[in-house]
């Protein structure tokens, strides 16, 4: 089994500046890792996941993942953050064990 | 994906009674989940609901409380039984569909709101 950490309850970032969400993962195996997004008074939408093959995995919205084996991390992220990107972001691991990350709060300021 | 309506939307209830929430899929699933999320906390997997097998629920939760039904492949209900202001929470539908490298992608209703009062 997995699971994930999500080191930050709250990420808060400029408009227009780049934005890192992290999470971090314990496993025995090979690793599924999966990131979702929560707009206010809606559910949950998946964003992006990464399986095998590279290590950097784009996603909907101009979001992107980075899966970094040496460091055990899936850190979310974004060139460029936009308002609308304010959100609860989720981190889930594993494929059959449905559980998330504690969950991070992102706030983008104009 | 999948598009998955969940009825009702919100519902405000008095202790001791209980509330069946519907939660409905456009595309026959296999796997259907149920959660539970205090609003802008994580979400806690209350059960998950297989069609053809009884439903197997997470530590903390029982069937008498929490009865659900699975009828077919695009229906489940989850009941909330003799309820507390304890229950007040979102109520959120999910299933999975099998993708890429037979990886489950979870798709989620728009929840449930309950108080209880």
């Amino acid at each position: 089994a997995q699971s994930v950490a999500q080191p930050e309850d709250q990420v808060n970032v400029a408009e227009g500046n780049p934005l890192t969400v992290k999470c971090t993962y314990s496993v025995s195996g090979n690793p599924y890792l999966f990131w979702y997004v929560q707009y206010p008074n809606r559910g949950l939408q998946f964003l992006l996941k990464y399986i095998t093959g590279d290590n950097l995995v784009k996603g909907s919205y101009g979001f992107e993942a980075e899966f970094n084996k040496s460091q055990t991390s899936f850190h979310l992220k974004k060139p460029s953050a936009l308002v609308s990107d304010s959100a609860l972001y989720f981190c889930r691991g594993d494929n059959n064990d449905m559980r998330f990350g504690a969950g991070t709060r992102l706030t983008v300021k104009p | 994906s999948a598009v998955i309506s969940q009825k009702p939307s919100r519902d405000i209830c008095q202790r001791g009674t209980s509330l069946t929430i519907q939660c409905q899929v456009d595309s026959q699933v296999t796997m259907m989940f149920w959660y539970r999320q205090q609003p802008g906390q994580s979400l806690t997997l209350i059960a998950t609901a297989n069609q053809g097998s009884e439903a197997t629920y997470e530590s903390g939760f029982v069937i008498d409380k929490f009865p659900i039904s699975r009828p077919n492949l695009t229906f489940s209900t989850l009941t909330v039984s003799n309820m507390s202001p304890e229950d007040s929470s979102i109520y959120l539908c999910s299933v999975g569909q099998v993708g890429t490298g037979l990886t489950y992608e979870q798709y989620f209703g728009p929840g449930t709101r309950l108080t209880v009062t």
